[in-house]
C-alpha cells in the first residue's frame, strides 16, 4: 500500500476489557515499530519486528502487552485486561533500516473507561 | 541518558517571520537525526533527516535544518512560517534495534 493503515483510529474500552490494534504496513518494508504516545509526550518504543520475528519488546511496560506479526506484513497490538493508564495513542511505524525513513501510521487513541 | 533535548515546550512566531525549533543531541553513538511533524489527531509525518555528507538537510513543506557538530545541534529552520505550519514538532534519533528515541516535542503556534 501507499501507506501505513491502522484501525481502529479510536477505541473505547471499558477498565479490564481486551483490545487489540492492528497496524498494515507499507509492502515491503521488513521492519515495524509499535510506540506508544501518551498525551502531551513524545511517542516512546514498545517493540520492533524484523519480518514476522519480534526482535524487541523491551518497551512493552507489562505482560498484559503482546504484539505479533505472523506472516511478516500485518501486526496486531494486544492488550489485555486494559487499565486506564494504557490511555494513550499507540502508532505504528514502518521502515527498510536504520538510516531509512519510519513511515508512521495515523495512530490508534485508545481511551480507558 | 537522552539522545536528543528540546529544550523549549511551545515557539509562538508572527506569520511570515522565519521559524526554528531547536534540538540537541547527545554525543554518543550515531549522529542520525530526523525531524517529524504532528498535526492533531494525525500521525507523525516525516520532514527531513541528516545520515551524512552535507550540514544542511532540506526537507518538505519548505524547511530544513543544520547539523552542527561542535553544537552537537539540528535545529530546525523555515524562513517565512505560514498558519499551517502550527503543529507539535519532534526531533528524533535511532537508539539500539533501529527504534526511535523522540524529544520530548515542540508545540510551534504561528500567529497571523
Amino acid at each position: 500500500g501507499a501507506g501505513v493503515s491502522q484501525s481502529p483510529r479510536y477505541k473505547v474500552a471499558k477498565r479490564g476489557q481486551d483490545v487489540a490494534l492492528r497496524c498494515d504496513p507499507i509492502s515491503g518494508h521488513v521492519s515495524l515499530f509499535w510506540y506508544q504516545q501518551a498525551l502531551g509526550q513524545g511517542p516512546e518504543f514498545l517493540t520492533y519486528f524484523q519480518n514476522e520475528a519480534q526482535l524487541d519488546k523491551s518497551g512493552l511496560p507489562s505482560d498484559r502487552f503482546f504484539a505479533e506479526r505472523p506472516e511478516g506484513s500485518v501486526s496486531t497490538l494486544k492488550i489485555q485486561r486494559t487499565q486506564q493508564e494504557d490511555s494513550a495513542v499507540y502508532l505504528c511505524a514502518a521502515s527498510g533500516s536504520v538510516t531509512d525513513t519510519q513511515y508512521f501510521g495515523p495512530g490508534t487513541r485508545l481511551t480507558v473507561l | 541518558a537522552q539522545s536528543v533535548a528540546q529544550p523549549e515546550d511551545q515557539v509562538n512566531v508572527a506569520e511570515g517571520n522565519p521559524l526554528t525549533v531547536k534540538c540537541t543531541y547527545s554525543v554518543s553513538g550515531n549522529p542520525y537525526l530526523f525531524w517529524y511533524v504532528q498535526y492533531p489527531n494525525r500521525g507523525l509525518q516525516f520532514l527531513l533527516k541528516y545520515i551524512t555528507g552535507d550540514n544542511l538537510v532540506k526537507g518538505s513543506y519548505g524547511f530544513e535544518a543544520e547539523f552542527n557538530k561542535s553544537q552537537t545541534s539540528f535545529h530546525l529552520k523555515k524562513p517565512s512560517a505560514l498558519v499551517s505550519d502550527s503543529a507539535l514538532y519532534f526531533c528524533a534519533r535511532p537508539h539500539g534495534n533501529n527504534r526511535l528515541a523522540f524529544g520530548k516535542g515542540n508545540q510551534v503556534v504561528v500567529i497571523p
